[in-house]
Order: structure tokens, then sequence, then C-alpha cells
């Protein structure tokens, strides 16, 4: 069964103060692995699609990166406005998507 | 509205009343799909649909119904809605073919469910 597990479930940092998400995955055949972003009261917002281990993809403060058990999200100089919940997941039957549970991350001045 | 909407935002209804929630995308994406959201759980896939008159069930669907007969339409059915149904729902769609590197799905602004 595919599984996705996140870690930390919430996290708090100051501004400035640059760590890591994790994602650990189990799926037979990787078809794709997801970062999103979650605003409260609002639908995810895609980030990021990984496919090979080794692969990296930036954006602004975030980058993602893939091995083969699991991906980090790492947030550089975050700033209170990258506050928000960040979702992992896996591509499964389709096109469909496994989410897990998400880290919620707030980011003090 | 370009994009993906979803209606009503907000719903309040009873148990064992039936409700629907509408998902409308102006895309023509061919894939759709419903998730629900529930602290602790997060997002579970409900169904999906790959193309009109195609659908599949996901990881929890028992007591949903869903239909595409057109495209840009998925609806969701609660055909006797239980507590145990309150939840936030987002609908989201993707195609393989607009960007196939990526795979994005984009969600909709979700629909808060509230079954008394």
């Amino acid at each position: 069964e595919d599984q996705v597990t996140q870690s930390p479930e919430a996290l708090r940092l100051q501004e400035g103060e640059s760590s890591s998400l994790n994602c650990s995955y189990t799926v037979s055949g990787l078809r794709g692995l997801f970062w999103y972003r979650q605003d409260p009261g609002k639908g995810p917002e895609f980030l990021f699609t990984l496919y090979s281990a080794g692969e990296e993809k930036e954006k602004e403060r975030l980058k993602a990166t893939l091995t083969k058990k699991e991906s980090f999200l790492h947030i550089t100089a975050p700033k209170p406005e990258d506050s928000a919940t960040y979702l992992c997941a896996v591509r499964i039957s389709g096109y469909a998507l496994n989410f897990g549970k998400g880290t919620s991350l707030l980011v003090t001045p | 509205d370009a994009g993906i909407t979803q209606s009503p935002r907000y719903k309040i209804t009873e148990t064992g009343r039936q409700v629907t929630l509408m998902c409308h995308q102006t895309w023509s994406h061919s894939y759709m799909f419903w998730y629900r959201q529930d602290l602790g759980h997060g997002l579970r896939l409900i169904y999906y649909s790959a193309a009109a008159d195609i659908t599949d069930k996901g990881e929890v669907p028992d007591g949903y119904v869903v239909s595409r007969s057109k495209t840009e339409n998925f609806p969701l059915t609660l055909e006797s809605a239980t507590r145990s149904q309150t939840s936030v729902y987002f609908c989201a769609s993707t195609s393989p073919l607009t960007s196939p590197e990526i795979n994005e799905q984009f969600f909709g602004p979700g629909t808060r469910l509230t079954v008394l």
C-alpha cells in the first residue's frame, strides 16, 4: 500500500531561520512526488513535482529534493508569508494523489 | 470565471438528507478528482474521473456518488448524509496533455460541509 508520512507535524521558525520538512514515502514504482502549499481556508497550491532520486527543484526560498525513500522541502531564510501548511503527495492510480497529513509551518517576525 | 470553482462554499444539512456539491472547471481538463480533508487525516481521495462517463473509486467512496456527463462538471452527491461526512471537500483537475512534465492538479477553493 502506498504511504506518505510527513514530519514534523508542526514547525515554528523565526524569520531567517532555515529548516527542512521531511516526506517519507513507500510506493511500488514512483510516478511522481508532489509538494503543495495550503493557506488557511484555501485549496492546495502546486509547488513542485519530482520524479527521480537526485532531482532538485527550486522556487524562491524553497528547494525540494528527492531520494529513493524520502523528499525534503528546504526553506532558506523564511519570511512570515511562508507560513502555511505544506503537503506532500505521491501519484497513484491514474493521476490521483495520495497525500501525507502535512506540516504546519509558522514563521514569526 | 476561469479556473475551477466549487459551490456552495458552505453548507449545513441534517442527517439523512441528500446533498450535492458542484465542481466546474473551464480548462477542459480530462481528469477530475474529489478529496475530503479532515483534521488528523489530511486529504483523502473519494472518487476520480478520467473523462466524461468514466469514474473510479478512491480511498473513501462509501456514501458518495459521482457522475460526469460533461467534461467540465463533476458533481459529488451524498445520498443520505451522516455526521461522519462533515468535512471540507476539495475538487481538483488536471490534464496529462497540457503539462506532461509536471502533472500538477489544480484545486478549487473547497466546500465546508456540516452535517447536524
